[in-house]
């Protein structure tokens, strides 16, 4: 079973910084690509970047909003795709989803809080 | 960035009836080598992840009820609902993933019962 689980959110204040964890199973992660998106409270869906695979250079891509701020990376090792935030701001608050190139499979999400 | 615009923002449908959801994005999605539209449709139920109901604008997911087909191309959209069920009461996203490097959402549509 393809099964794809966030972790590592939480509260964090302004100008800190957090890294999320997407763990991976059932699938050949290392030769897809893993994409983040989040989510705000009522809100819409907002992309916010992907990591290609090592054949593909672990090209990555940001949404504008999060370009500068936040470092997609991965391990193949383990299995697992990372989130980094840095300069984190109140308007990043969200839940935030890992998920497969097709967007077939999503994980349950882990929330973050930036708040004082 | 493509913008992908949906209407309306809601709708109310009565059980039984058809249910239409519309997006629009603001450059075509049509990718001319393969002929293919880069348009998905997700619907999203409260607490939950999105699922994926459409690809390729009008290809259902595995699993997905027939009473879902999805319709259009180059810059113009539709998700249908022909036979709105209780179960299908969530918001629907339109997305276009012709641009690798930066995936768009559509904002949403809410559908419920009338």
């Amino acid at each position: 079973e393809v099964q794809l689980v966030e972790s590592g959110g939480g509260l964090v204040q302004p100008g800190g910084s957090l890294k999320l964890s997407c763990a991976a199973s059932g699938f050949t992660f290392s030769g897809s690509a893993m994409h983040w998106v989040r989510q705000a409270s009522g809100k819409g869906l907002e992309w916010v970047g992907r990591i290609r695979s090592k054949a593909n250079s672990y090209a990555t891509a940001y949404a504008a909003s999060v370009k500068g701020r936040f470092t997609i990376s991965r391990d193949d090792s383990k299995n697992t795709a990372y989130l980094q935030m840095n300069s984190l701001k109140t308007e990043d608050t969200a839940v935030y989803y890992c998920t497969r190139p097709d967007m077939d499979v999503w994980g349950k999400g882990t929330t973050v809080t930036v708040s004082s | 960035d493509i913008v992908m615009t949906q209407s309306p923002d809601s709708l109310a449908v009565s059980l039984g009836e058809r249910a239409t959801i519309n997006c629009k994005s603001s450059q075509s999605v049509l990718y001319s080598s393969n002929n293919k539209n880069y348009l998905a449709w997700y619907q999203q139920k409260p607490g939950q992840p999105p699922k994926l109901l459409i690809y390729w604008a009008s290809t259902r997911e595995s699993g997905v009820p027939d009473r879902f087909s999805g319709s259009g191309s180059g810059t113009d959209f539709t998700l249908t609902i022909s036979s709105l069920q209780a179960e299908d009461v969530a918001v629907y996203y339109c997305q276009q993933y012709y641009s690798t490097r930066a995936l768009t959402f559509g904002g949403g549509t809410k559908v419920e019962i009338k």
